[in-house]
Formats: C-alpha cells, structure tokens, sequence
C-alpha cells in the first residue's frame, strides 16, 4: 500500500543554521507532494507543495526538492528562527476520486536560540 | 468562510461507550477526509469521502469505527464501543475537487478511560 517515510524524527538546531527533513514515498502514482506545518495544540496548515513536473520550489527561507526517479523529497530551512520550532509532515498524494494524501510521521523541529 | 469546523474540541468517555464525532467542511468543498493523530504513529488517514461518497476506508482500524457523510456539509465518526487504544486528535479536512490543499479543522482530542 501507500507508505511515506520521514527523517529525522527530532531535529534540533542553532538559530540561524539550517534544516533539513527528508521524505520517500512508494506510490510512483503520487503527483503531489505538500508539507505541512503544525504547531504545538494547532492544525497542520500547508506551508509549500510541489508537483511532480517540477524538480524544485522555493518561497522565502523554505525550499522543497523532489527526485521522482527515486522517490525522494526534502524540505530545506535556511536561516532558522526560534519560530519555526514546530513539528513538520511531509505528504504524498494522487487522484483517486478525490486527492489521497498520505502523511509521513513527522519530524519534531527544535530551534534553540 | 470559516473553515472546517469540528465538535467537540475535547470529549472524555469511559471505555465502552459510543463516541460521535463531528465534522462540517468548507462549502463549496467536495473531499472530506478523516486523520487520527498519535504520538506514535503520526497523522493517519482513516477514510476520505468524494461527493458524498466513501472512496478508501482502508485506514479505518476496525469494524468499531464507522463514518458517514449523509450531506455535502456534514460528516461523522463513531466509535462503538470506544477503548482506551482509541485516545487520540481526530482532525477532519477538507478540499476542493480542483486543488489538492487540505484545510484541517480544529481536531477533537478524544479520551478513553
């Protein structure tokens, strides 16, 4: 079946260094790939997405990645601030009647400052 | 619009009771989906409904669990009977037929005893 796995599961960092989270999905059907943002006691709200004819997006201090050939998508934060401490979930999605998404575990981010 | 909106925000039952959980999504929305939250096991998709209709209840865990969509505004998630195992954020999102984004409700935090 559908399976998104995610890393790390805890990343801390210095305010100012950068992060990275990685993501691979296992439907070669999925062609949408968001990453949502979730903050402690809040909702998971969609902070960047990308599709699958574009190998890479950016929006300010956040940038996504994806190799299809390998299955692979990431999410890199520069510039880090105490902020963007929140737990981070990647996702994969396909048209199946409807969009199903499928979210990896998510990983814990820790900006100390 | 105000977004997706779920009840109740928390429920505290004892094992063995029925719990109903409640979702109206944004209007003009034709997907609703609903995800359980664990520490554990991350953000889990238990059913999505595409115009009204069940589409993939494959994450649904068991025959306990049960979901319903009778209208475009209004869906619900029963647990009969209820155990502690199910103590979880039940989160309810919607999306567009034309646009994969999810928008989450407030999530129901469930407590089983």
């Amino acid at each position: 079946g559908e399976n998104v796995e995610q890393h790390p599961s805890t990343l801390s960092v210095q305010e100012g260094d950068s992060a990275v989270i990685k993501c691979t999905y296992s439907d070669s059907a999925s062609n949408y790939f968001p990453w949502y943002k979730q903050e402690l006691g809040k909702r998971p709200q969609l902070i960047i997405d990308i599709r699958s004819n574009v190998g890479e997006k950016k929006d300010q201090r956040i940038a996504v990645t994806l190799n299809k050939t390998a299955k692979h998508f990431s999410l890199h934060i520069t510039e880090t601030q105490p902020e963007d401490s929140a737990v981070y979930f990647c996702a994969a999605s396909r048209y199946t009647g409807g969009f199903k998404t499928i979210f990896g575990a998510g990983t814990r981010l820790f900006v100390k400052a | 619009d105000a977004g997706v909106i779920q009840s109740p925000r928390h429920e505290v039952t004892e094992m063995g009771q029925e719990v109903t959980l409640r979702c109206k999504p944004i209007s003009g929305h034709n997907s609703l989906f609903w995800y359980r939250q664990t520490m554990m096991r991350g953000l889990e998709l238990l059913i999505y409904f595409n115009n009204n209709v069940p589409i993939d209840d494959s994450g649904m865990p068991e025959d306990r669990f049960s979901a319903k969509m009778p209208n475009a505004s209004f869906s619900t998630l029963k647990i009969q009977p209820s155990e502690p195992r199910d103590s979880a954020v039940y989160f309810c999102a919607s999306s567009s037929e034309y646009n994969e984004k999810l928008f989450f409700g407030s999530g129901t935090q469930l407590s089983v005893l």
